[in-house]
């Protein structure tokens, strides 16, 4: 089975902090996704990465960044937090597949507070 | 631009009862994927099917159905006898043909409760 695991299922940090969300996957897959939940918003894509040290800009991609420096794992960035990221926080990972066929894997969540 | 639309946003069903999901997607591309996730209460999201545009054949897994018409770009889904198990909420996602990074987009969801 496919697993992905993030660091933390919750966690609280102040406004003007810098905050990591470090995301684990275990199937050698290519891409990596990294998505925030709100009500009533749905899951909204904020970067993605289909190779190491690769990334590309989501739907929100302000006030966030990435690192992928190994193929396992995707690390979110928010570089200065805010209480407008207080959200859950989503980590996928799929195969490189061609043709966008693949279905994604997520992991567990991070809850995000910022005070 | 592609989108997905779910315009029911919380359904409430009694035990046994059957429950049908919409999902009406909206894309410019011919070839492209279609999927449904299930969101439980613990958080994480789980692949329940993937459709692809050149199969419409309906498809059934146990209590599970899923009706895909492409004449009217709906992707719906249908549990039948619910369980108090299926409360959860569901995703519809769509996936466009062409890039290597199966980028999704969902959805707003669909929070279903299944009352005993």
């Amino acid at each position: 089975d496919v697993k992905v695991t993030q660091s933390s299922r919750y966690l609280v940090k102040r406004t003007g902090e810098k905050v990591f969300l470090e995301c684990v996957q275990d199937m050698d897959h290519e891409n990596m996704f990294w998505y925030r939940q709100d009500p009533g918003l749905g899951l909204r894509l904020i970067y993605f990465s289909y190779d190491v040290k690769m990334k590309e800009k989501g739907d929100i991609p302000e006030g966030y960044s990435v690192s992928r420096e190994k193929k396992e794992r995707f690390s979110l960035i928010l570089e200065s937090a805010s209480t407008n990221q207080t959200s859950m926080y989503l980590c996928a990972s799929s195969p490189g597949a061609t043709g966008g066929n693949q279905p994604q894997h997520f992991g567990d969540g991070t809850r995000l507070s910022i005070l | 631009a592609q989108k997905v639309t779910q315009a029911q946003t919380e359904i409430s069903v009694v035990e046994k009862e059957d429950v049908t999901l919409d999902c009406v997607y909206e894309t410019r591309d011919t070839t492209y994927y279609l999927f449904w996730y299930k969101q439980p209460p613990s958080g994480e999201l789980v692949f329940l099917i993937r459709r692809n545009s050149f199969d419409e054949q309906n498809e059934i897994s146990g209590r599970y159905s899923w009706n895909f018409q492409k004449s009217t770009s709906s992707f719906n889904f249908t549990i039948t006898a619910s369980q108090v198990v299926d409360s959860a909420v569901y995703f519809c996602a769509l996936s466009e043909f062409g890039g290597a990074n199966s980028k999704l987009t969902f959805g707003k969801g669909i929070t279903l409760s299944v009352r005993p």
